[in-house]
């Protein structure tokens, strides 16, 4: 069974870090390309970034675009996204999604971990 | 990079069949691959993958949920709507930036 569980979500003060985390399992994450969307309380999904199965390629969202770093370890079948410089608009719940087509359609994703930014 | 456009609302009764547009930018994204998904997503839920490739069903989605698209627009039909289809759905297209954008959300009231 494929499973995403993400980690590292907290409050954070404007201005601060944060690293998420999302352990895969049940899939060879090795050939998947990964991403991260997230969702502002009560509103909807925003892409926010892509890796490629071999880390080969990376893309961002323009609105976070110098603020954000996606990353992946695939012997850890692991993805990241360091987040820095947070702002109050970053607060939102961050899923990490698998991307089985290469076509940017996800097909599995986690449960999603939340972020709060605020002082 | 702006979300494509769908409607706020909609709303059918059970049985019935209803479509939820969703438009693009031209040159930019719908119109230009053929990279354009739907998403079912409950409260407090991940979304679910309903269509991808704009007319393709994921193993185990009820051919009751079917897409299409016209020029710069993708749309997704529920046929013989249920009570459980009540949701939010969105659409997504992938870009000539490479990158991804979603519409804004549509949500279905099942009357």
């Amino acid at each position: 069974e494929v499973q995403l569980v993400e980690s590292g979500g907290g409050l954070v003060k404007p201005g601060g870090s944060l690293r998420l985390s999302c352990a895969a399992s049940g899939f060879t994450f090795s050939s998947n390309n990964m991403n991260w969307v997230r969702q502002a309380p009560g509103k909807g999904l925003e892409w926010v970034s892509f890796i490629s199965s071999s880390s080969t390629y990376k893309f961002y969202a323009d609105s976070l675009k110098g603020r954000i770093t996606i990353s992946r370890d695939n012997a850890k079948n692991s993805l990241f996204l360091q987040m820095n410089n947070l702002r109050a608009e970053d607060t939102a719940v961050y899923y990490c999604a698998r991307d089985p087509w290469g076509g940017y359609s996800f097909d599995h994703w986690g449960q999603g971990t939340l972020v709060t930014v605020s002082s | 990079q702006s979300a494509l456009t769908q409607p706020a609302s909609v709303s059918g009764s059970p049985g019935q069949s209803i479509t939820i547009s969703c438009t693009g930018t031209a040159n930019k994204d719908v119109g230009v691959y053929d990279y354009v998904s739907w998403y079912q997503q409950y409260p407090g839920k991940a979304p679910k993958l309903l269509i991808y490739e704009v007319s393709n069903r994921p193993s185990g989605v009820s051919n009751r949920f079917s897409g299409s698209k016209s020029g710069n627009t993708a749309s997704l039909t529920i046929s013989g709507l249920q009570a459980e289809d009540e949701a939010d759905y969105y659409c997504s297209s992938y870009t000539t930036s490479s990158t991804l954008v979603f519409g804004g959300g549509t949500e279905l009231t099942v009357l």
